[in-house]
């Protein structure tokens, strides 16, 4: 089972500034990495898959970058909206299909 | 409109089973792999259990196999999980949730608590 460590637990940050959250896999997805935002009471919201591509509607102010198994969500300038929990998740070696723990982003 | 809607959750003691339901609808199940992935309370993540495009292939994360059972009704449009022997740790959201390989269309979610 390949295991998905988020980085960090939580992270604070005030609007308008950048905020990056790491992922690893515990050995290489290749490319098949996505993000997923979850807000209080709602449903998880595929971000990005393919490591970097956008979902349909996300903005341009979500990205993601990495392969193999470091991976990165950047959100370049955080909106109130943005501050949320988000998980990545492997598809590349399964079942099972893993998520990491989790990265809850807070307001500062 | 396309959407997930899951129903079939509740409160039932420990030891009974449960059908959870999912009615997919704007799209056809039978052209998409479909998942079941639950959240416990205040946890993350946990994937269920995968169905494919075809009805062909299914299979369980370890830890429930045996236990809990996915299947589909392509003619209905409609994803379900029967689950059998709950156990309070089985507490959870249960999602629905569309994906061939990322997880792109997710349902709102059912509660499912066990407990005597």
């Amino acid at each position: 089972e390949i295991v998905m460590t988020q980085s960090p637990d939580t992270l604070s940050v005030s609007p308008g500034e950048r905020a990056t959250l790491s992922c690893r896999a515990s050995q290489s997805v290749g490319s098949d990495l996505a993000w997923y935002q979850q807000k209080p009471g709602q449903a998880p919201r595929l971000l990005i898959y393919g490591a970097s591509t956008r979902a349909t509607g996300i903005p341009a102010r979500f990205s993601g970058g990495g392969s193999g198994t470091e991976f990165t969500l950047t959100i370049s300038s955080l909106q109130s909206e943005d501050f949320a929990i988000y998980y990545c998740q492997q598809y590349n070696n399964w079942p099972p299909f893993t998520f990491g723990q989790g990265t809850k982003l807070d307001i500062k | 409109q396309v959407q997930l809607v899951e129903s079939g959750g509740g409160v039932v003691p420990p030891g009974r089973s449960l059908r959870l339901s999912c009615a997919a609808s704007g799209f056809n199940i039978r052209s998409f792999g479909m998942h079941w992935v639950r959240q416990a309370p205040g946890e993350g993540l946990e994937w269920v259990a995968v169905i494919s495009y075809d009805g062909e292939y299914k299979d369980y994360t370890d830890s429930l196999r045996g236990r809990f059972t996915i299947s589909k009704d392509t003619s209905m449009n409609m994803l379900y999980l029967q689950m059998n022997s709950l156990r309070p740790e089985d507490t959870a959201v249960y999602y629905c949730v569309r994906g061939s390989k990322e997880f792109d269309l997710w349902g709102q979610g059912t509660l499912l608590t066990v407990s005597s």
